[in-house]
């Protein structure tokens, strides 16, 4: 699946309930991504990290949490705090900045 | 921080066509230029890119430009086909790990049959 592999690709969320995106690449890539995509609003960034054991908030990181313990795998966390997190969520990687990224297929969340 | 603008939001010719997408950047300082197509329902995919240190870039029938003086830069296509309808994003980047892309909005292209 081109190297980055998100699960799953469909997941719905009950009210104040806490769920986690999967991501995980074996691109050897350092850095890795996490964007939400909604309609009309393009790509913001939630957090990134470019090294393991470090990460940093992005444009909307409030209600999400994340993790990079080893280097091919950077989970999410959308928490009970998201307060509207129906959305299409992409994970990207990459080896540098300076070239481009390798996107994931991509988790649709949706709260029911 | 940098700003990309791009347009049009939405893009709509016929078949045959040619369609171009433009997008500009604040950061004189950005050297790295991705184009990324996002078919519906699926992930974005790079596509075409251009580094600062070139003006144009061509593969097949589509090619990018880049007027650094002005800060903008272009994505072309031509003999546009019905599977070229996506959503197309332009980024502005430049080197070293610890820069962060940023994104256009999108552009919504439709080429119609």
């Amino acid at each position: 699946d081109g190297g980055i592999t998100q699960s799953p690709k469909y997941l719905f969320r009950k009210e104040g309930q806490n769920v986690t995106l999967s991501c995980e690449q074996n691109l050897n890539h350092d850095a890795m991504y996490w964007y939400r995509q909604d309609p009309g609003q393009g790509l913001r960034l939630i957090y990134y990290s470019q090294i393991v054991n470090d990460f940093q908030k992005g444009d909307i990181a409030e209600g999400y949490s994340v993790s990079r313990e080893k280097k091919e795998s950077f989970p999410l966390t959308v928490t009970s705090a998201q307060k509207n997190p129906t959305a299409f969520y992409l994970c990207a990687s990459s080896a540098d900045g300076y070239y481009g990224y390798t996107f994931g297929s991509g988790t649709r969340l949706t709260v029911v | 921080g940098e700003n990309v603008e791009q347009h049009p939001s939405t893009l709509s010719v016929q078949e045959g066509d040619s369609a171009v997408i433009k997008c500009t950047y604040s950061d004189s300082a950005s050297n790295y230029f991705p184009w990324y197509k996002q078919e519906l329902g699926k992930r974005p995919q790079l596509i075409i890119d251009i580094r600062s240190n070139v003006g144009e870039k061509k593969d097949q029938r589509i090619a990018v430009t880049l007027n650094k003086t002005a800060k903008h830069f272009s994505l072309h296509i031509t003999e546009t086909q019905p599977e070229d309808s996506a959503v197309y994003f332009c980024a502005a980047s430049k080197e070293g790990g610890s820069y962060i892309p940023t994104f256009g909005r999108g552009t919504s292209l439709i080429v119609h049959p």
